[in-house]
């Protein structure tokens, strides 16, 4: 059964500073997913990442994607107040089922 | 605008009260999924269909069913909610093998 794990589960940090959330995972894959949810909302896809060594970086948000190690990051540069969200990662298991499997998310808080 | 849509979007029910949670897409996508939404849990796949008349079950598919009689819509249906079956519930449609998009989803409480 694949296991998708993120820490932390909260984050709490100031304006400013920089973060990372990771994302590992326990079986083979080659694609990897990072959205965002506000609260009371749907889920707001950031990044698609397609394969190994892949880096996507969009505005301060910059995700990267190792296979080998199973691994995914989420860095946070410089952290904004509009940052404040929930993440979530998922591990595309398109052959059995078409299904997402979610880490259980990392709620970020981003103090003024 | 291409969209997933579900209805509706919050529902207060009771214990063994037949309901349906509707999910349509205008993409032409062959493959649909019901996901619910629980703290600390992420969302977890219930259901899914590959195309019309093809379903299968998810991770968590226990008290659910689902249809898929037409190529843009797929029914979530639950016979006899119970409790914990509390839980924000998300729909998404693909292209085969291609990004997932969500609808909006629905808030169910079951009292």
């Amino acid at each position: 059964e694949l296991k998708v794990e993120q820490n932390p589960l909260f984050l709490s940090m100031q304006e400013g500073k920089n973060y990372t959330i990771y994302c590992n995972y326990s079986t083979t894959s080659d694609r990897l997913y990072w959205y965002r949810q506000d609260p009371g909302k749907s889920l707001e896809s950031l990044f698609v990442l397609l394969s190994n060594g892949a880096v996507k970086q969009e505005g301060r948000l910059m995700a990267s994607l190792d296979t080998k190690a199973r691994l995914s990051t989420l860095h946070i540069t410089a952290a904004v107040h509009d940052l404040s969200a929930t993440y979530f990662c998922a591990v595309d298991m398109r052959y059995y089922g078409n299904k997402l499997v979610f880490g259980a998310g990392t709620i970020l808080r981003v103090k003024s | 605008e291409a969209q997933v849509t579900q209805n509706p979007r919050y529902l207060i029910t009771v214990t063994g009260k037949k309901l349906t949670v509707t999910c349509s897409q205008n993409m032409n996508h062959e493959y649909m999924s019901w996901y619910r939404q629980d703290p600390g849990l992420g969302l977890r796949q219930i259901y899914y269909s590959m195309n019309v008349e093809v379903t299968d079950k998810g991770d968590v598919p226990e008290g659910y069913k689902v249809s898929r009689k037409e190529k843009r819509n797929f029914p979530l249906i639950l016979e006899s909610p119970s409790p914990n079956q509390t839980s924000l519930y998300f729909c998404a449609s693909s292209l085969g093998g291609r990004e997932q998009f969500f609808g909006p989803g629905t808030r169910l409480t079951v009292l």
